[in-house]
């Protein structure tokens, strides 16, 4: 049972437009989200995240928003640079105290030049 | 400063042989997890260590893998005659503490191939 779901395996952005990532969520105990940035033989490198307290948080180019009512989130960078093409994980926790962290599959975003 | 390491980087072993994967996590983080990335999936939770807390072992697939940390810092991961499928990425991760506020550190991770 995937409880954390990216439905999209790859995205192709052309350079200076907006890349949008997707993450849906099936588990309504989940109250903290996390956006991670993986490159080739390198771990992921923790990007921006969001409490469920929230509906959005910005960082620089990275904005998260979480629609709680529909389970999902989504990772919006812009403008979009060669350097941003990776493999982006969501990840999510629930109920405050726990460790336990459920990722997707990931999307891998092509920053097209 | 040091971030997480893992070592080897990459392990090639034959069906049926035993490997060790180290993680060596950030100073003074009292928590450690492992994940693993089989092709085409997401990070698999295996194994959870907190101080001196017993560990989550929850993860762990089979009881051909185990996990050890010593001294509340370097970690071991040892598969136990490995099979095809254990073939993956291993991921060291360290956290400041426990709690879902505090995000994870990885390491580079271990490839392993079983042939």
């Amino acid at each position: 049972d995937q409880q954390v779901k990216q439905n999209s395996p790859s995205l192709s952005v052309q350079e200076g437009r907006i890349s949008i990532l997707n993450c849906d969520y099936t588990n309504s105990m989940f109250d903290y989200f996390l956006w991670y940035k993986k490159y080739p033989a390198e771990g992921p490198t923790f990007l921006i995240s969001i409490s469920s307290i929230k509906d959005k948080n910005e960082d620089g180019r990275f904005t998260v928003f979480l629609n709680k009512s529909a389970k999902h989130l989504s990772l919006h960078i812009v403008p979009s640079q060669p350097g941003d093409s990776a493999v982006y994980f969501c990840a999510a926790t629930g109920a405050s105290g726990t460790y336990k962290y459920i990722f997707g599959t990931g999307t891998r975003l092509k920053v097209l030049a | 400063g040091a971030g997480v390491s893992q070592s080897p980087s990459n392990k090639v072993t034959e069906k049926g042989k035993d490997v060790e994967l180290r993680c060596d996590p950030i100073s003074g983080h009292t928590a450690l997890y492992w994940y693993r990335q089989s092709l085409g999936q997401g990070l698999e939770f295996l194994i959870y260590f907190q101080g001196n807390s017993a560990p989550d072992k929850s993860g762990l697939p089979s009881d051909r893998f185990s996990a050890e940390r010593t001294g509340g810092s370097v970690s071991t991961l040892t598969i136990q005659r490995t099979q095809q499928e254990d073939s993956a990425v291993y991921l060291c991760a360290s956290s400041p503490r426990q709690g879902a506020i505090y995000e994870q550190y990885f390491g580079p991770g271990t490839r392993l191939t079983v042939t």
